[in-house]
């Protein structure tokens, strides 16, 4: 079983460029999310989807997109790559409920520097 | 503002029992996850508390009371292999999860 997966593992990205993080899971989660990672910071939620076909803003959304056309897959698009976006970022699935966050599976990550 | 506090870094011995704290603030509760996370690699699930009390599974045990806003977790029989960052989450009233920075657990010999 994969779990998640997501590509690339490591990219280095001139400023300015578009760059799809791509996300596909497995599990059949109802839910799926993208955080950023950033030392001395606490993971930072994007964007997520609560199910396919509907998606929302987290807390630093600003220079991202998302869609989830499909249970599957969550790709993150950043429009305009700027420095500060450089980051590690998860993708993540978990089994949601209006009553329950359920347990993350995350990724393992997606290393991103924008230059 | 939803905050959460931990502990930036700690150390400890091989062998030796560590607590980890963690205090939150937030909008509503609706539970404390911890997870692992070893460098360079993906935050893996520890544990879940939604009520007050201590959880235990094997070498690790967490403890939470909503009343004060806190929740420990507590690693015994500490091995080299737990040297990892530690992370709690709390899922607020939109069932939303909000993160600590995490606490970096240094294990020595």
């Amino acid at each position: 079983i994969a779990g998640i997966t997501q590509a690339p593992t490591s990219q280095i990205l001139a400023a300015g460029r578009r760059m799809t993080l791509r996300c596909t899971q497995d599990m059949r989660h109802n839910a799926m999310y993208w955080y950023r990672q950033d030392l001395g910071l606490g993971l930072r939620l994007i964007h997520y989807s609560n199910t396919a076909g509907t998606t929302g803003k987290g807390e630093v959304p600003d220079g991202y997109s998302v869609s989830r056309a499909n249970t599957d897959d969550f790709p993150l698009t950043l429009a305009s790559a700027v420095p500060s976006q450089t980051s590690v970022y998860f993708c993540a699935s978990s089994d949601w409920s209006p009553q329950n966050t359920g347990e993350l599976f995350f990724g393992e990550g997606s290393r991103l520097t924008v230059l | 503002g939803q905050n959460i506090d931990q502990p930036t870094e700690m150390t400890a011995t091989e062998g030796a029992i560590v607590q980890i704290n963690c205090t939150y603030q937030t909008s509503g509760f609706n539970g404390l996850f911890w997870y692992q996370q070893h460098a360079g690699e993906a935050p893996t699930f520890l544990s879940y508390n939604v009520l007050d009390g201590l959880e235990e599974k094997g070498r690790f045990s967490s403890f939470l009371s909503r009343s004060k806003g806190y929740s420990y977790l507590l690693l015994k029989e500490l091995q080299m292999k737990d040297s990892a960052s530690y992370l709690c989450a709390v899922t607020d009233s939109n069932y939303q999860l909000i993160w600590g920075a995490g606490t970096k657990l240094i294990i020595k010999p």
